[in-house]
């Protein structure tokens, strides 16, 4: 998983709640992702960052918020305004502005009962 | 076990035999190009990359070849083997600054005994 890490593995959640997941990289990449994976369907963008302290909006944002205080971590908070939570959520990263490969972590699936 | 991949196209191949999966890509001004491999509750694995300035790469019995007429993009695995078992998809991306991939919604291999 290319020193990505992410937790939980699974996640559970009631309706009405609001929950974190955790992302890690040990990779000093500047630029952080989040994604969203439903079946059949491409990745989705949720929300970017490319340094410390600054992040911008992807193609889903809604629902969602995220931090960046530290160039290892951009965890993702999955508040209860998002309508349709349950997915596959996955943490990548990459080195830097150029094209560049990006990584990925290993996700957390996000079950809401 | 994760549900990525319901109701994407199949590409049933023997043990022993060529795959050959296949990628159109939406975005002329793409420059660059990266095959990965999703096994199921898994994060995606970066298997190949491509530059717009070259039109084949090989690796480990896998080989990228980019037509960038036609907008298409392949992957090419010798000898199947039954671990080659997953999805895969490409993405692209450009060098001009932006940070956003785009991904395909990938192509589930079977490797059949």
């Amino acid at each position: 998983d290319g020193g990505i890490t992410q937790s939980p593995k699974y996640l559970f959640r009631k309706e009405g709640q609001n929950v974190t997941l955790s992302c890690e990289q040990n990779l000093n990449h500047d630029a952080m992702y989040w994604y969203r994976q439903d079946p059949g369907q491409g990745l989705r963008l949720i929300y970017y960052s490319q340094i410390v302290n600054d992040f911008q909006k992807g193609d889903i944002a809604e629902g969602y918020s995220v931090s960046r205080e530290k160039k290892e971590s951009f965890p993702l908070t999955v508040t209860s305004a998002q309508k349709n939570p349950t997915a596959f959520y996955l943490c990548a990263s990459r080195r830097d502005q150029g094209a560049d490969t990006q990584y990925f972590g290993p996700g957390t699936r996000l079950t809401v009962l | 076990g994760e549900s990525v991949g319901l109701h994407l196209p199949t590409l049933s191949v023997q043990e022993g035999d060529n795959s050959i999966i296949n990628c159109a890509y939406s975005n002329s001004a793409s420059d660059y190009f990266i095959w990965y491999k999703q096994e199921s509750g898994k994060g995606p694995q970066f298997i190949i990359d491509i530059r717009s300035n070259m039109d084949k790469r090989q690796g480990q019995r896998v080989t990228v070849l980019l037509n960038k007429t036609v907008k298409h993009l392949s992957l090419q695995i010798a000898a199947t083997q039954p671990g080659d078992s997953a999805v895969y998809f490409c993405a692209e991306n450009m060098s001009s600054g932006t940070y956003k991939y785009i991904f395909g919604t990938g192509t589930r291999l079977k490797v059949l005994a």
